[in-house]
């Protein structure tokens, strides 16, 4: 399977800014994916994020909130806007393996916003 | 709209009893089935995955789990817990066929699993 890092692992940001997360795989792959998991939640899948194209995004989550970018096959970013504590979350990228049916996970950003 | 359900919020064992946690999905067609486990402050690992063939597949420390399409389950076993088992259960699916544009993996809410020396 490929190995996913994330960047930043955690981060405590004020009310009304930005963060961006990155997400670096180690090959590449053709499809990558945001997914955010709210505190005692389940996995919610946010967006696709297509290389060369702008990301799909799911019923409920738009790109002014979530732009996401995907300039190669190996690396993704995905940036969290006027973020208020509603938005804390661990954000998670994963990757489909190449077979297309399992989807693997990095690490995660914790993220808490005051 | 395809849904996964993970009756049980926590599953408490004695280690070295046998454990399960159950999962029933809705998808339309054939489904995808996974299951993946979550430790504290950690991504999630997969565990393992039905797609087609033998309903019994093997995935990763020695968990199993049976894909039961009369039931629409596919409970995660394990002959012998161990305390290290101890972390967070995911079950998930996804339609064998997608619809265009659409990679839908969905999640359960998650099973607690402690294993009490």
């Amino acid at each position: 399977s490929a190995v996913i890092s994330q960047k930043p692992s955690r981060d405590i940001c004020q009310r009304g800014t930005s963060l961006t997360i990155q997400c670096q795989v180690d090959s590449q792959v053709t499809m990558m994916f945001w997914y955010r998991q709210q505190p005692g939640q389940s996995l919610t899948l946010i967006a696709t994020a297509n290389q060369g194209s702008e990301a799909t995004y799911e019923s409920g989550f738009v790109i002014d909130k979530f732009p996401i970018s995907r300039p190669n096959l190996t690396f993704s970013t995905l940036t969290v806007s006027n973020m208020s504590p509603e938005d804390s979350s661990i954000y998670l990228c994963s990757v489909e393996a190449t077979e297309g049916e399992t989807q693997y996970f990095g690490p995660g950003t914790r993220l808490l916003v005051l | 709209a395809q849904s996964v359900a993970q009756p049980e919020d926590q599953v408490n064992v004695a280690e070295g009893n046998p454990l399960t946690v159950k999962c029933t999905y809705s998808v339309s067609g054939n489904p995808y089935l996974f299951w993946y486990v979550q430790y504290p402050n950690r991504g999630l690992q997969f565990l393992l995955k039905y797609i087609t063939g033998d309903n019994l597949v093997k995935g990763s420390y020695g968990f199993e789990a049976e894909f039961n399409k009369s039931q629409t389950s596919f409970h995660l076993k394990k002959p012998s817990a161990l305390v290290s088992d101890s972390a967070l259960y995911f079950c998930a699916v996804r339609a064998s066929l997608r619809r265009a544009g659409s990679y839908q993996l969905t999640f359960g809410k998650g099973t607690k699993l402690s294993v009490i020396p």
